[in-house]
């Protein structure tokens, strides 16, 4: 079956303008994650879904930054008025839903975000 | 906070050398932890895991790790690499009933032919 997708895969920006990122998770996965990793640091983990709300946002870095999730499928990541600091490579993530913390995250192939 | 340390950040060996990749987290209660690798062009996947039971854990491609949990360790073994093992290497746990994972800033192993 497909694996995690994400869109676009490369993305470049100019200062102070939206930009929204998409993950496909694993038909069947109801729980969805978005992680960061910018340059020489290790993913930062910015929300977690479970179904279509969100029980953990804590890593959301401003309230630039937003994320949701419909119909337990598609979830979207917008960042707006985008910073050259939210340069990074974004990665969703999702896993069954049904073992809690101890399942496997399976991962997409990120989307590379250079802001000018 | 929470947090993972990765010891090594590039480590070059040649074919059939033994590698052992040390990962360590503070947090003083019940963890599950993961090491998740990543190869050229590819997507990060689990290499193994552990949550409960024998803390000797088996993985995908002969990997290992062993959790000790007195020295909040969680170190990956292998012992003959070979060169398609060339990746980089992530350690990530998380904590309880928590879902996200926190990672440490991975390991570049280069395996030389």
């Amino acid at each position: 079956g497909a694996g995690v997708s994400q869109s676009p895969s490369n993305k470049v920006t100019e200062k102070g303008k939206d930009v929204e990122l998409r993950c496909d998770p694993i038909s069947g996965h109801t729980a969805l994650y978005w992680y960061r990793q910018r340059l020489g640091q290790g993913l930062e983990f910015l929300i977690y879904f479970q179904g279509n709300s969100a029980p953990d946002k804590s890593g959301l870095p401003s309230d630039r930054f937003s994320a949701e999730r419909t119909g337990e499928s598609v979830s979207t990541l917008t960042i707006q008025r985008t910073q050259q600091e939210d340069s990074a490579v974004y990665l969703c993530a999702s896993s069954l839903g049904s073992a809690g913390s101890q399942e496997t995250q399976y991962f997409g192939p990120g989307t590379r975000l250079l802001v000018l | 906070a929470q947090s993972v340390s990765q010891h090594n950040h590039h480590v070059i060996l040649s074919e059939a050398a033994s590698l052992e990749l040390g990962c360590n987290y503070s947090y003083g209660g019940t963890v599950n932890l993961f090491w998740y690798v990543q190869y050229p062009g590819q997507h990060l996947q689990l290499l193994l895991k552990y949550f409960s039971g024998d803390p000797l854990v088996k993985g995908i491609k002969g990997f290992e790790a062993e959790f000790i949990k007195s020295k909040f360790s969680f170190n990956l073994r292998k012992p003959s690499v070979q060169w398609s093992d060339t990746a980089e290497y992530f350690c990530a746990v998380n904590a309880g009933n928590n879902r996200k994972l926190i990672w440490g800033l991975g390991t570049s192993l280069a395996v030389n032919p």
